[in-house]
């Protein structure tokens, strides 16, 4: 089965200080992985996948297939990354294209 | 920066009636999506639809829901009798070409709620 485990509901840190979002997945085959993230009263919008290697406003994600996780970094926090973050997987298994979710992270950066 | 649009922002609706929610997806879009998040709870998939027919759909989407593409540019989800529990957010999206890695375009969601 599919599924998406975000193992921290809140995350709170301090600005400059580094942050983790930690996502990890259950998937036979070879997936895809993307974080999307929500700014307060904002549509759901993405912040990267796994297949780009991009960095985006700081954040990077490397996939590891050996503990199967996807977890979101930046090192130094700004307050305007206070948002609700989702990880979320695809994958070719039945021929779904449809995205799995994570139950988010919301984080807060406190000045 | 095209983007999906959804109407209307938040609908109030008595038990037993039926909805109608509407979305615009990206205009050059083909395939497209309705996803709900229940509050307090993850987002979950409902369906996909491609070339006027659902490419798939989740054990959620059962006979009460239904899903139309009216013309070139609306995607509706209707819930023929609303229940209680379908109080939650619907989300729309809508992804340019196929493929598993394609990112999903999503609107800003109608909050549904059902007295």
């Amino acid at each position: 089965a599919q599924r998406v485990t975000q193992p921290e509901k809140l995350l709170s840190v301090f600005k400059g200080a580094p942050v983790e979002l930690k996502c990890n997945y259950s998937y036979s085959g070879s997936p895809e992985l993307f974080w999307y993230v929500q700014y307060s009263r904002q549509r759901l919008q993405l912040l990267l996948r796994h297949i780009s290697r991009e960095s985006i406003k700081g954040f990077t994600a490397d996939l590891n297939k050996g503990e199967t996780s996807f977890h979101l970094k930046k090192p130094f926090a700004q307050e305007e990354d206070s948002a609700m973050y989702y990880c979320a997987l695809s994958g070719i298994q039945g021929g779904s294209e449809k995205l799995v979710f994570g139950k988010g992270t919301k984080l807060t950066v406190n000045p | 920066e095209p983007e999906v649009t959804q109407t209307p922002s938040h609908q109030v609706t008595q038990m037993g009636q039926e909805v109608i929610l509407r979305c615009v997806p990206i205009s050059n879009h083909l395939y497209f999506y309705w996803y709900r998040q229940i509050l307090g709870q993850k987002v979950e998939f409902l369906v996909s639809f491609y070339n006027n027919e659902i490419s798939e759909k989740s054990e959620i989407f059962d006979d009460q829901f239904s899903v139309e593409r009216p013309d070139g540019s609306n995607f509706t989800l209707k819930i023929r009798s609303t229940k209680l529990e379908d109080s939650a957010m619907y989300f729309c999206a809508s992804t340019a070409a196929r493929g598993y890695n394609q990112p999903q375009h999503f609107g800003d969601g109608t909050r549904l709620s059902i007295l």
